[in-house]
């Protein structure tokens, strides 16, 4: 089956500080990949995604490549911000489905 | 900008009650999925609806049922609340595309007592 996982959180950053959230995933088919944010108290909303592999997503500062070889779509960022405190979900699209599967979601927390 | 409404954002229920949760979207979406998210779970799927009228069941039907009876709007219906049924229950909608984003309501925290 479809599963993806993520880094467990919460991840403490001060400002500016480099920002990596692990995520990989198990996939039949060719998946499309996709970030998520969700900030404190709202919906989740599309912060980048790719579609075939090599690609790379990237959207207010933050990177992700997708990478088939290690079945991997690490988030990143060079210099996080307080504003960027939020929950980051790794979310995958299966060929052919419209079910999405999530991962469990990883707390941001960054500090002045 | 697509929009997608909830009916409420708090709601407060007690153990027994039918509760009704709607979701509205503006965007002529075909998709549309209610989901719970619980601390240290993620987001689990209860219900997906991809046409009017048209459901299939998620990973966690149990307890819950659905309505759609016009394309904009998807009703989550808990016929008989419990209390391991609070939880905030969030509504997206995509179009028909496998790799469209979805787009998510503001959330519903529902509490039962």
């Amino acid at each position: 089956g479809n599963s993806v996982t993520q880094m467990e959180g919460p991840v403490t950053l001060s400002e500016e500080a480099f920002l990596t959230i692990n995520c990989t995933y198990t996939a039949t088919g060719y998946p499309s990949l996709f970030w998520y944010v969700q900030y404190p108290g709202e919906g989740l909303q599309l912060l980048l995604k790719a579609t075939k592999a090599d690609d790379k997503g990237s959207n207010k500062g933050f990177e992700a490549t997708y990478r088939k070889e290690t079945t991997s779509f690490h988030l990143e960022k060079g210099s996080v911000q307080v504003s960027d405190s939020a929950v980051y979900f790794c979310a995958l699209y299966p060929g052919g489905s419209y079910i999405p599967t999530f991962g469990r979601g990883t707390s941001l927390i960054v500090h002045p | 900008d697509v929009k997608v409404t909830q009916s409420s954002r708090y709601l407060v229920k007690r153990t027994g009650e039918k509760v009704f949760l709607e979701c509205v979207q503006d965007m002529d979406h075909e998709n549309m999925f209610w989901y719970r998210q619980d601390p240290g779970l993620g987001l689990r799927l209860i219900y997906f609806s991809y046409d009017v009228k048209m459901k299939e069941k998620g990973d966690i039907p149990e307890g819950y049922s659905v309505s759609r009876e016009k394309k904009e709007r998807f009703s989550l219906i808990l016929e008989s609340a419990s209390t391991n049924q609070t939880s905030m229950y969030l509504c997206a909608s995509t179009r028909q595309v496998s790799t469209d984003t979805q787009y998510f309501g503001p959330g519903t925290r529902l509490t039962v007592l």
